[in-house]
């Protein structure tokens, strides 16, 4: 399965300013997934990312918010843009290896902005 | 649009008992991934269930799909401290992954 490296693993920021998180993969992927995890919940999907494409997005999330950049099939990046306090959460990257196998994470980057 | 439910939020269970966690939903799945979240950690993949009825074994844990493909379960047998974490299904639909709400498992030794 492949490998990511997502980066940073965690940060403090103060509101009002963007934070860019960045996941790197050891392979080529066509789609790279942007997820949310607020404390104690689930995953929320937030954006698919797609090399030379603008990103998916789903409800209740827009491009202004988190804009995000896939310049090649093995790099993307989610900006979490104007933050606020409601931001602070785990989010994370994903991609899937084949049809029959999972979907690798990576590990993730605690938000907490004050 | 489509969710899968999933029961109970949270187990707690003395070493060595058994646990079941459940996902359902209203309509069809197409298929269902089960993941383990360990504290402080990022899912990781269990296995995948497509047909009807499959069932699938890894050591202690025993995955279900039901016959209509509107529910699955997992299993695991004489929990373990190393089992502590929270297991999640998720329908994989579209090349994207929607998760179940997870159910968080504590082991008391």
């Amino acid at each position: 399965s492949a490998v990511i490296s997502q980066k940073p693993s965690r940060d403090i920021c103060q509101r009002g300013t963007s934070l860019t998180i960045q996941c790197q993969v050891d392979s080529q992927v066509t789609m790279m997934f942007w997820y949310r995890q607020q404390p104690g919940q689930s995953l929320t999907l937030i954006a698919t990312a797609n090399q030379g494409s603008e990103a998916t997005y789903e409800s209740g999330f827009v491009i202004d918010k988190f804009p995000i950049s896939r310049p090649n099939l093995t790099f993307s990046t989610l900006t979490v843009s104007n933050m606020s306090p409601e931001d602070s959460s785990i989010y994370l990257c994903s991609v899937g290896t084949g049809t029959d196998y999972g979907y690798t994470f990576g590990s993730g980057t605690r938000l907490t902005v004050v | 649009g489509q969710q899968v439910m999933q029961i109970p939020q949270y187990q707690h269970v003395q070493e060595g008992e058994d646990f079941t966690t459940y996902c359902n939903s209203s309509t069809t799945l197409s298929n269902i991934q089960w993941y383990k979240q360990r504290p402080g950690g990022h899912p990781v993949f269990l296995i995948q269930l497509v047909k009807s009825g499959e069932v699938k074994k890894q050591k202690r844990l025993t995955f279900q799909f039901g016959e209509a493909k509107k529910n699955s379960s997992l299993h695991i047998t004489a929990t373990q401290t190393t089992d502590v974490g929270t297991y999640f299904c998720a329908e994989r639909t579209g090349g994207k992954l929607i998760f179940g709400q997870g159910t968080e498992l504590s082991v008391k030794p």
